[in-house]
């Protein structure tokens, strides 16, 4: 069975500080990862994913993650935060094997204080 | 990225009434659609996947005769919510892929309150 793990609720960052969203996985096999912003009262909007080769993986609005296997992590990452990044994002894992449902994690909330 | 669309993206009903929401992937043929349902602050959660053109397959505890999903073809799939109560109150989410190794790409949402 796959899961995904976002330990932290709540990420509080100061605008033009690095920003850092955690995400752990645990799938059998090599997995597909994805990240998903949400904001208020609209459906998710797709950030980036990471299927297979480089590690280091960009998307948009400035983002990238990186895949660590030993460490089954996916953290989302940016350099500097914008006050317009705030919302609430979603890490997904699929099963390479399986391939069909993806799992959602149960969101962190990112707010980015001017 | 590719577009999925919703509509309506908020709908008021009465209890007792059936609400159809339908799911649209406007520039790719999706071959999988999957419906969710989100409570307030919280993740998402899946109610069923569907292909084109076979029965909808429902996750445990999902009422497959309470929410009727129909994927009739490779762009369109609606999901009925029949004999509409309160607890039916929700945002729900469609979300569409092309192929089983394809991005999933979300649609807008859809507020339903019922009264």
């Amino acid at each position: 069975a796959q899961s995904v793990a976002q330990p932290e609720d709540q990420v509080n960052v100061a605008e033009g500080n690095p920003l850092t969203v955690k995400c752990t996985y645990s799938v059998s096999g090599n997995p597909y990862l994805f990240w998903y912003v949400q904001y208020p009262n609209r459906g998710l909007q797709f950030l980036l994913k990471y299927i297979t080769g480089d590690n280091l993986v960009k998307g948009s609005y400035g983002f990238e993650a990186e895949f660590n296997k030993s460490q089954t992590s996916f953290h989302l990452k940016k350099p500097s935060a914008l006050v317009s990044d705030s919302a609430l994002y979603f890490c997904a894992v699929r099963e390479r094997t399986n391939a069909g449902k993806s799992t959602f994690g149960d969101g962190t909330t990112l707010t980015v204080k001017p | 990225g590719a577009v999925v669309s919703q509509h309506p993206s908020r709908v008021i009903c009465k209890s007792g009434t059936s609400v159809k929401i339908e799911c649209r992937s406007l520039d790719f043929q999706a071959t999988t659609m999957f419906w969710y349902r989100q409570f307030p602050k919280q993740s998402l959660m899946l109610m069923a996947t569907s292909n084109e053109g076979s029965k909808a397959t429902y996750e445990q505890g999902v009422e497959k005769d309470k929410f009727l999903i129909n994927h009739a073809s490779l762009t369109l799939s609606t999901l009925t919510v029949t004999s509409a109560h309160p607890e039916d109150s929700s945002f729900y989410i469609c979300s569409a892929r092309l192929g089983r190794l394809d991005t999933q790409y979300f649609g807008p949402g859809t507020r339903l309150t019922v009264l």
